[in-house]
């Protein structure tokens, strides 16, 4: 069964900082990765989505970076703002075919302080 | 664009009653997704749709969950009757294939 690890559960960082969140999967069978950002009682926002065939997916000061063989992926935020400050979860879909499941990771609570 | 619509956006009752959660999806869109978010669990996947035909519900936790999707812009989910541990954020989604799912705000349920 899959699992995805994120960690740090939450983080905080000064305003114009650069910043790395970490995702981890047990299963490097996976059809794609996605990454969403969740704010405060609100549904969840897709940020990007990496296929299994990429190594990485960019928009804006976001990027995406995937290795399956180390079963990781990142999102970096580069010159981080108060309003990127938010839950940032991953999402591992483990195979293609009727399977359409996502695992979550539990996510990083990130503040950014001005 | 509308995105996904749920309603009600809060639900209190009381343990014992029916609940009823409604979900629109994107127009267009041919799966729709019910998730529940908790502080202990997560978000976990309760059961999904595609071509308003259910796929899997190996998610849903017991037969007092159930969920329909008689045409292609409308779903529910119904928990009958309610106990207090379904007290949780209940989220739809939607997507084409192989692309993002589009969340809902969600319906925040609190069972008393």
């Amino acid at each position: 069964k899959q699992e995805v690890t994120q960690i740090p559960a939450a983080l905080s960082v000064p305003e114009g900082e650069n910043l790395v969140l970490n995702c981890s999967f047990t299963d490097s069978a996976i059809y794609n990765l996605q990454w969403f950002r969740q704010d405060p009682g609100k549904g969840l926002t897709s940020l990007l989505l990496i296929q299994s065939s990429q190594r990485e997916q960019t928009s804006g000061r976001l990027n995406a970076s995937l290795d399956k063989s180390s079963g990781r992926s990142t999102l970096y935020i580069a010159a981080s703002q108060p309003g990127d400050s938010a839950t940032y979860l991953c999402a591992a879909r483990v195979s293609s075919g009727s399977a359409r499941q996502l695992t979550f990771g539990s996510g990083t609570q990130l503040t950014v302080l001005p | 664009d509308a995105g996904v619509i749920q309603s009600p956006r809060h639900e209190v009752t009381e343990m014992g009653q029916e609940v009823t959660l409604r979900c629109k999806p994107i127009s267009g869109h041919d799966y729709l997704f019910w998730y529940r978010q908790t502080m202990m669990r997560g978000l976990e996947l309760l059961i999904y749709f595609n071509n308003n035909v259910p796929i899997d519900d190996s998610g849903m936790p017991e037969d007092r969950f159930s969920a329909k999707m008689p045409n292609a812009s409308f779903s529910t989910l119904k928990i009958q009757p309610s106990e207090p541990r379904d007290s949780a954020v209940y989220f739809c989604a939607s997507s084409l294939l192989n692309q993002p799912q589009h969340f809902g705000d969600g319906t925040r349920l609190s069972i008393l």
